[in-house]
């Protein structure tokens, strides 16, 4: 696709219920970011892979918190046990390449609400 | 102390007016700065860099004072369209050398008829 696909859009999730969110980034893109956004404020980093590896995953708020992108395209953000506090945006985004001079590209989001 | 700080606003603005946001950061070896634009349930969009002798877009002003880590974001002309969230970003190397973008919380934008 042109830009970077996130799914789903929206979820409902009971709280304690697993859910799983998919990036598919724009095609030969390298690197791929997780980032979450509370109401009212700014995105949060959460994890970095470069290709199929995940190099930075100093962000993710708890164990609960897993992320993969098994052959470096399609990632998947899973929360496991969710609770109240996990609602908030997912955002994911993805650049061509390695280096800073890259432009980041986002998806539009999936909104978690946990009740 | 959050690495990125912004004034939340909101800022309330007539159409044709001039406005100006500031941010500020703290990490002394950031390397590039931007401004990022989200619309209300969008995600966030690159609005301009922010370069040191400071740059201009069309109605857009963006300065860098590295000295005292500061960044601004003027607006001229204000108009309808430019209600938005503006978002001051910090870039930060990650592991690997990719950009990590490190935000503020945003200043919110509404223009006036």
């Amino acid at each position: 696709g042109a830009g970077v696909s996130q799914s789903p859009r929206y979820k409902v999730a009971k709280r304690g219920q697993d859910v799983a969110l998919r990036c598919d980034p724009i095609s030969g893109h390298v690197s791929l970011f997780w980032y979450q956004q509370a109401l009212g404020q700014g995105p949060e980093f959460l994890t970095y892979f470069q290709n199929e590896a995940q190099l930075d995953k100093s962000g993710l708020p708890s164990d609960r918190f897993f992320a993969e992108r098994p052959e470096g395209s399609v990632s998947t953000l899973k929360i496991q046990r969710t609770q109240q506090e996990d609602s908030a945006v997912y955002l994911c985004a993805s650049s061509l390449g390695r280096g800073t001079g890259n432009t980041i590209y986002f998806g539009e989001g999936s909104w978690l609400t946990v009740v | 102390r959050k690495e990125v700080e912004q004034d939340p606003g909101p800022f309330n603005v007539p159409e044709g007016a001039t406005v100006a946001f500031n941010c500020t950061y703290s990490n002394s070896a950031s390397q590039s700065f931007f401004w990022y634009r989200q619309d209300c349930r969008k995600e966030p969009k690159l609005l301009m860099s922010v370069y040191s002798s400071g740059n201009e877009d069309g109605r857009f002003t963006a300065q860098l004072n590295r000295a005292s880590q500061y960044i601004s974001l003027l607006i001229r002309d204000s108009k309808l369209s430019d209600s938005a969230t503006y978002l001051c970003v910090v870039n930060s190397l990650l592991k690997g050398s990719a950009r990590q973008l490190t935000f503020g919380s945003g200043t919110q934008l509404t223009v006036l008829p």
